[in-house]
């Protein structure tokens, strides 16, 4: 099955700077990928996705970058800001239509944005 | 964009007793929905994917006598925790998605806390 690689762990930035999640995936038939905010106590947000027909999509300060060939995935936040600060979880799947599509998540990668 | 809602958002629970989440999509039909746990500072498991009319598929090695999974209608699904331990608390999420729309996004909801004493 897919196996979804995710750093660093933890990461912590001054507010204005620049944020970089990456992973990596292991199953080449993936095509789906997906990244998730999560704030304490709450559900993941999607935040953005891409599919593996690109090689980049951007929304405003957020980016995400794939390398199908070296199958890994980034995401780029810009201009941080303390309400960045939460749990990032990047995912992937294999989506061939129909009701079979499981996200495999990575472990998280836990941002603060200090002031 | 697509809502998921979760009750209860918190609850506590004597060791024993059962427990049920519910999980409704609030403005689409959810045809499949699935079902998570979250360990402290851990990723999201998958625990089983419900579509709509049929039964809940598990993942290995969660027990489908145990977690209780019904996919009542196209905007319902809800999780027993049955004889409910210790061992079993969590945070418990589900997410929906719309097969029909073609879309690959599943939409969260806020999770439950689950606490057994």
């Amino acid at each position: 099955g897919e196996n979804v690689e995710q750093h660093p762990s933890t990461l912590s930035v001054q507010e204005g700077d620049s944020a970089v999640i990456k992973c990596t995936y292991s199953d080449s038939a993936s095509n789906y990928f997906p990244w998730y905010k999560q704030e304490l106590g709450k559900g993941p947000q999607l935040i953005i996705d891409i599919r593996s027909n690109v090689g980049e999509k951007k929304d405003q300060r957020i980016a995400v970058t794939l390398n199908k060939t070296a199958k890994h995935f980034s995401l780029h936040i810009t201009e941080t800001q303390p309400e960045d600060s939460a749990v990032y979880f990047c995912a992937a799947t294999k989506y061939s239509g129909g009701s079979n599509y499981k996200l495999t998540f990575g472990k998280g990668t836990l941002l603060t944005v200090n002031p | 964009g697509a809502v998921v809602s979760q009750h209860p958002s918190r609850v506590i629970c004597k060791s024993g007793t059962s427990v049920k989440i519910e999980c409704r999509s609030l403005d689409f039909q959810a045809t499949t929905m699935f079902w998570y746990r979250q360990f402290p500072k851990k990723s999201l498991m998958l625990m089983a994917t419900s579509n709509e009319g049929s039964k809940a598929t598990y993942e290995q090695g969660v027990e489908k006598d145990k977690f209780l999974i019904n996919h009542a209608s196209l905007t319902l699904s809800t999780l027993t925790v049955t004889s409910a331990h210790p061992e079993d608390s969590s945070f418990y999420i589900c997410s929906a998605r719309d097969l029909r729309t073609g879309s690959n996004e599943q939409f969260f909801g806020p999770g439950t806390r689950l606490t057994v004493l």
